[in-house]
């Protein structure tokens, strides 16, 4: 089945560790999002990337890290600089940026600090 | 700077209703309009994709409409079911990024 696998589904993160939540896409998109949700508050954009090897912070970058170096694949990186990292982290796949460009959603992976 | 808002928060409704959902948007320059149902603890299901040129979509028994001049798109869901119950967002497209409103709960009682 083509998809967009999120893992681990939950995750707990000690105080001052860095932890990589996994985002894996079989749809053959070039487009990738990372976005996170708080209660109460829409989506916001971490980060996208348009291509492999090329990708641009989003609204709130600061205390995350990305890379993109096979197509199908976005793993992010919650570092100890981000200072409140408990929330619903979403990876989202299109087939491109623009005009017409249906996103698609993972199921999502819970982070707690504990 | 686009701003989304969804009217109303939160929606319980008896089964077998027809109900209208709201979005408003500030900014008109969209590229399209996305509508997503998310279950709790789940990610994002897209149920309508519309276009910038278009005026709606429909999908068995859910129709979205879209009107940019007044910054406002609905969902209409007919002859509602338990299995309706979930939040609803909308998001508008621009060309780097979707932008989300806070979605609307909806809570259909057998």
């Amino acid at each position: 089945d083509g998809g967009i696998t999120q893992s681990p589904k939950y995750l707990f993160r000690k105080e001052g560790q860095n932890v990589t939540l996994s985002c894996e896409q079989n749809l053959n998109h070039d487009a990738m999002y990372w976005y996170r949700q708080d209660p109460g508050q829409g989506l916001r954009l971490i980060y996208y990337s348009q291509i492999v090897n090329d990708f641009q912070k989003g609204d709130i970058a600061e205390g995350y890290s990305v890379s993109r170096e096979k197509k199908e694949s976005f793993p992010l990186t919650v570092t100890s600089a981000q200072k409140n990292p408990t929330a619903f982290y979403l990876c989202a796949s299109s087939i491109g940026q623009g005009a017409g460009t249906e996103a698609f959603f993972g199921q999502g992976t819970r982070l707690t600090v504990v | 700077k686009q701003e989304v808002t969804q009217i109303p928060a939160a929606l319980s409704v008896p089964e077998g209703e027809n109900l209208v959902l709201n979005c408003s948007f500030t900014d008109s320059a969209i590229y399209n309009l996305q509508w997503f149902r998310q279950d709790p603890g789940k990610g994002l299901t897209s149920l309508l994709l519309i276009q910038s040129s278009q005026r709606e979509q429909t999908s068995g028994r859910l129709n979205a409409s879209l009107d940019k001049s007044s910054g406002r798109s609905t969902l209409y869901i007919a002859a509602s079911q338990p299995g309706d119950s979930a939040t609803y967002l909308c998001a508008l497209g621009g060309f780097q990024k979707l932008v989300f409103g806070t979605g609307t709960r909806l809570l259909v009682s057998p």
